[in-house]
């Protein structure tokens, strides 16, 4: 069964440093997201994507945040200058968007900021 | 502000019987419901959706009922067995927008 794959599984980071969490969607779906769950909170939306733009961006994506789809295959998240609080768990989904609404999620990536 | 509560930190039911998971929502823009189950250290799993014009929608075991009037929705899963124990989100879609908002979850047990 196809699945969406996530890489690093945990990323250790210090304060101000740039990380790039990597995303493999499912091959033949068209829309891609971004979510985070800080531990003990709700899954939150971060952003979408589709035809290669942001379709969508919540608050808490602000300019330290990007997103890019640089080769076909992968979705990268890229936090320029990590904080203490984006400390969090990062799901990656894709969904095909045509007949179904339903997004399909990666296991996550535990990012710790120290 | 949230849009979609889930008011059940937690549920223990024993198995083989029926688990009832509830939830409420604010935005009446919504237009598509959808259940998720998340095992720890593992990614949300889509379950089972409803669109805003039924009022039932049942895949074997699972069954979600919407209660537009009420702004309410369930999840019904019949016989509850082991492996349902889970965290068990709710979410909700508005219309043309990309983005899932999410309840906080309700974590399930299932007792033996």
């Amino acid at each position: 069964e196809p699945e969406v794959t996530q890489t690093p599984s945990h990323q250790v980071t210090q304060m101000g440093q740039e990380v790039i969490l990597r995303c493999v969607p499912i091959s033949n779906h068209l829309y891609f997201y971004w979510y985070r769950q800080i531990l003990g909170q709700k899954v939150e939306f971060l952003v979408s994507f589709y035809n290669n733009e942001i379709s969508e961006k919540s608050e808490i994506f602000d300019d330290q945040f990007s997103v890019e789809r640089p080769d076909g295959s992968n979705f990268t998240l890229k936090i320029r200058s990590t904080k203490l609080e984006d400390s969090a768990m990062y799901f990656c989904a894709s969904s095909r968007r045509v007949t179904n609404t339903e997004a399909f999620f990666g296991q996550g990536t535990r990012l710790t900021v120290v | 502000d949230q849009q979609v509560k889930q008011n059940s930190p937690s549920l223990s039911v024993q198995e083989g019987r029926i688990s009832i998971l509830n939830c409420d929502y604010t935005n009446s823009m919504f237009d598509y419901f959808l259940w998720y189950k998340k095992y720890p250290a593992e990614g949300p799993t889509f379950l089972i959706s409803i669109s805003s014009i039924k009022d039932k929608n049942e895949d074997g075991r699972f069954t979600v009922f919407l209660n537009k009037s009420a702004k309410h929705l369930s999840l019904h899963i019949v016989p509850s067995q082991p492996g349902d124990s889970a965290v068990y989100f709710c979410a909700a879609r508005e219309g043309r927008d990309d983005k899932i908002i999410f309840g906080k979850g309700t974590r399930l047990h299932i007792l033996p």
